[in-house]
């Protein structure tokens, strides 16, 4: 079974809130990664990250933002929300093999 | 553009029936292709993991194929259960974009008694 944890499972917010969506890992995986999924739609990569203090943005644009300071911690924010960021929130570490282990996804929902 | 196209979309079957999903892809060298289970509203469990050399992989109820030189790669579900319900994703590593991995939409799988 996978160690990585994402909080909050379901977050609901009024537009132009700031939100953070956690991520912690308890592998020791250098590599970790932020998924966005609509319901019944792929998963689109919005954000990776190689190591602590690096981070890139995946193919689909993302107004979101992510840190690593630290390799366990992977948080995404979201400085104003808008309706338009209502999705599921998959975040994802890999090890050398490249295998994914996911978390169990924040579902955000901006009224 | 590398693709990975599912098929069917989606799928009902009767439990304790067998069915197949497919994969087809364009990511070619590629170094390893994987098959993921998504319960709804769950994040995507690997079930099998395959490289360019490997014809076959199973894991328990699920085995997974591929043919390198059609690029294209299956999943078989034997004796299907009620808790095969979900969706199932293949995922291709692309070995010159540094293992970028390239997602397949999904097949939705729903197990009727």
């Amino acid at each position: 079974e996978a160690d990585i944890y994402q909080t909050p499972r379901y977050l609901v917010i009024g537009t132009g809130k700031k939100i953070t969506l956690e991520c912690s890992q308890t592998m020791g995986h250098d590599k970790m990664y932020w998924y966005q999924q609509d319901p019944g739609m792929e998963l689109h990569l919005i954000h990776y990250s190689y190591g602590v203090n690096s981070t890139e943005k995946g193919d689909l644009s993302s107004e979101s933002t992510v840190s690593r300071i630290r390799t366990e911690h992977f948080p995404l924010t979201l400085e104003s929300a808008r309706p338009s960021h209502t999705s599921q929130y998959l975040c994802a570490s890999s090890e050398n093999t490249g295998e994914l282990f996911f978390g169990e996804g924040s579902r955000l929902t901006v009224l | 553009k590398n693709q990975v196209e599912q098929s069917p979309q989606s799928l009902i079957i009767l439990e304790g029936k067998n069915c197949t999903l497919q994969c087809n892809y364009t990511v070619s060298p590629f170094s390893n292709l994987r098959w993921y289970k998504q319960d709804t509203g769950r994040g995507p469990v690997s079930l099998t993991i395959m490289t360019f050399s490997e014809n076959t992989k199973s894991n328990g109820r699920y085995t997974a194929t591929l043919d390198a030189d059609t690029k294209q790669s299956s999943l078989h579900i034997t004796a299907s259960q009620l808790s095969d319900s979900a969706s199932y994703i293949c995922v291709v590593s692309d070995i010159t974009a540094g293992n970028k991995l390239t997602f397949g939409g999904g097949t939705r799988v729903l197990v009727k008694p």
